[in-house]
Order: structure tokens, then C-alpha cells, then sequence
């Protein structure tokens, strides 16, 4: 089955400088990566995805990138805020199921 | 904007007693989802449902699980006899038929066996 794998599983940045996060897939099948927000007492929010026939995706501060002949994607958050402090999921998808990395909890300290 | 409602918030149960978790998904959405989360461990893939049938299931989904659709709007994933094991947060998505990709999670069902 599908293998994901998500780095680091922890990020501190100041306020206003970028994060990234980077995960890997093992399911070549996989065809749409999804990365979902999560908060402290609250269901996973997506906020952005990438089809695997894109290589880049942006929607403001967030930007997406994939790699399919590495299989890896990452996350880029630019000018971030303490608002953006939160747990984020890569996920694959391959059939009907979403397989999530492990999560990077995100800190942005101001 | 429509959100993914979750009941209870939190339950707790001894070990081998039945638990329902229940779930209203979106109203217009067709595919449905539960995944669990052990504590400090990544989001697992349960099953998936589409039109009243399961889609695909994974090997956590064994048969001491089932889901429901008992009305146009409920979503239900039963446990049969729950084990220590199964104390994890469950969530409940749900996707329209027209973007079946994009999964809307509600905010979960903290199950913990005592």
C-alpha cells in the first residue's frame, strides 16, 4: 500500500520568514495530494492540493510543489503568522483512501 | 458555509461494549469516509462509502466494524466489542460527486476504552 513519509515533524519560524515542509509517496498509482490544516481540537481543513499532472500550485501565501519522478511534494508558506501555527498533514491518495504523513507541527513565534 | 457535524464530541466506554459514533456529512456530498487517529500518530483510513455500499476498506476495518447510512442524513461506524486498542479520535468526511477528491473533515469523536 501506499507509504507516506513527512519532514520535519516539527518547524519553528519567526513571524514573516517561509516554512516548508516536505513529504514522499511509494504509490506510483497515487494521483492527488492534498494538505490538510489542523488545530487544536478540530477536524484536518484542507487548504490547498495538487493534481499529478500539475507541478506547482500557489493560492496566495501557500504553495504547493510536486515532484512525480522523485514522489515527493512539499508545502511552502510565505510571510507566515502566529495564526499559521498549527499541525499540517500531507496526504496521497490512492483508490478512494487518503494516506497521511505523520504531521509537522508548525510554530510561528512573533 | 456547511461543515461536517460529529456526535458525541468525546466517549468513553469499558472494553467490550458497543460504541456508535455518528456523523452528518455535508448535505449535498455523496462519498463518505471515517478515519481514526491514534494519539500521536497519523491520520489511518478506515473505509470508504458510496452509494449505501462500503468502497474500500482497509485492514483496520475488520469485523467488529460496520458503517451505516441509516437516513438521507446520518452516517453511523459501529464497533462491536471495543478493545483498549481502539481508544483514538474518529473522523468522518464526506466529498461531493462532482470533485470526489476533496474530503471535508468534521472535527471528530474522541473514543476512549476503558
Amino acid at each position: 500500500g501506499e507509504n507516506v513519509e513527512q519532514h520535519p515533524s516539527t518547524l519553528s519560524v519567526q513571524e514573516g520568514d517561509s516554512a516548508v515542509i516536505k513529504c514522499t509517496y511509494s504509490d506510483s498509482a497515487s494521483n492527488y495530494f492534498p494538505w490538510y490544516k489542523q488545530e487544536l481540537g478540530k477536524g484536518p481543513q484542507l487548504i490547498i492540493d495538487i493534481r499529478s499532472n500539475v507541478g506547482e500550485k500557489k493560492d496566495q501565501r501557500i504553495a504547493v510543489t510536486l515532484n512525480k519522478t522523485a514522489k515527493h511534494f512539499s508545502l511552502h508558506i510565505t510571510e507566515t503568522q502566529p495564526e499559521d501555527s498549527a499541525v499540517y498533514f500531507c496526504a496521497a491518495r490512492s483508490g478512494y483512501a487518503l494516506n497521511f504523513g505523520k504531521g509537522t507541527s508548525l510554530l510561528v513565534t512573533p | 458555509e456547511p461543515e461536517v457535524t460529529q456526535t458525541p464530541s468525546h466517549q468513553v466506554t469499558q472494553m467490550g461494549q458497543e460504541v456508535i459514533l455518528r456523523c452528518v456529512p455535508i448535505s449535498n456530498h455523496l462519498y463518505f469516509y471515517w478515519y481514526r487517529q491514534i494519539l500521536g500518530q497519523k491520520v489511518e483510513f478506515l473505509v470508504s462509502f458510496y452509494n449505501n455500499e462500503i468502497s474500500e476498506k482497509s485492514e483496520i476495518f475488520d469485523d467488529q466494524f460496520s458503517v451505516e447510512r441509516p437516513d438521507g442524513s446520518n452516517f453511523t461506524l459501529k464497533i462491536r466489542s471495543t478493545k483498549l486498542e481502539d481508544s483514538a479520535m474518529y473522523f468522518c468526511a464526506s466529498c461531493p460527486l462532482a470533485n470526489y477528491n476533496e474530503q471535508f473533515f468534521g472535527p471528530g469523536t474522541r473514543l476512549t476504552v476503558l
